[in-house]
């Protein structure tokens, strides 16, 4: 069965880091581009970053672009986020999906809590 | 950055009522949208990619249609399971964006 995993999430003051994981199982996140979407509490959907499948060509929001950075294990199918200069305004449940082809998310995680808060 | 605007906000129907719901670009997308459903407390699910092509699973009473910068979905007969927020989405430019969602209600 196909699915993803998230886990790392939590509490962070401020200013602080934070990297997010997503354990694929069904599939390798090394031959699909792979992306990253949060969902601010009672809000919509937002975009965060993304990886390409044959290349590792990386995109970002600009709302992270320079702070986040995305990446990949291979040898433990996972995909990460890497977070850093976190703000308030980056509270959200993240959710970590594959790309079906040409960006269409057509699996998603659970999904994780991120709350930045002092 | 392409803004999707989806209309209405909130739907209030009945189950076995027809829903249509609407997505406008603020420039074309060609055909390069997709449907999203979430239900509370869940991750999103795709429905529809392509403006038009149902997801693998996805049941015939879902159906998209639309190019260029209006798009719509349609749910044929609501099943009790339908009620939930759906979403929009556009994948012919950085940044990837979504609508700010439908809410179909009872």
């Amino acid at each position: 069965e196909v699915q993803l995993l998230e886990s790392g999430g939590g509490l962070v003051q401020p200013g602080g880091s934070l990297r997010l994981s997503c354990a694929a199982s069904g599939f390798t996140v090394n031959t699909n581009a792979m992306l990253w979407v949060r969902q601010a509490p009672g809000k919509g959907l937002e975009w965060v970053s993304a990886i390409g499948g044959t290349n590792d060509n990386t995109y970002y929001a600009d709302s992270v672009r320079g702070r986040f950075t995305i990446s990949r294990d291979n040898s433990r199918n996972t995909l990460y986020l890497q977070m850093s200069s976190l703000r308030v305004e980056d509270t959200a449940v993240y959710y970590c999906a594959k790309d079906r082809r040409y960006w269409y998310l057509d699996i998603w995680g659970r999904g994780t809590l991120v709350t930045v808060s002092s | 950055e392409i803004v999707l605007t989806q209309s209405p906000a909130t739907l209030s129907l009945s189950p076995g009522d027809r829903a249509t719901l609407s997505c406008r670009a603020s420039q074309s997308v060609s055909s390069y949208l997709a449907w999203y459903q979430q239900k509370a407390g869940q991750a999103p699910r795709l429905l529809i990619y392509d403006a038009s092509n149902r997801a693998t699973g996805i049941p015939a009473r879902f159906s998209g249609s639309g190019s260029g910068t209006d798009f719509t979905l349609t749910i044929s007969s609501l099943e009790p399971e339908d009620f939930a927020v759906y979403y929009c989405q556009q994948r012919v430019n950085w940044p990837l964006t979504f609508g700010g969602g439908t809410k179909v209600e009872i």
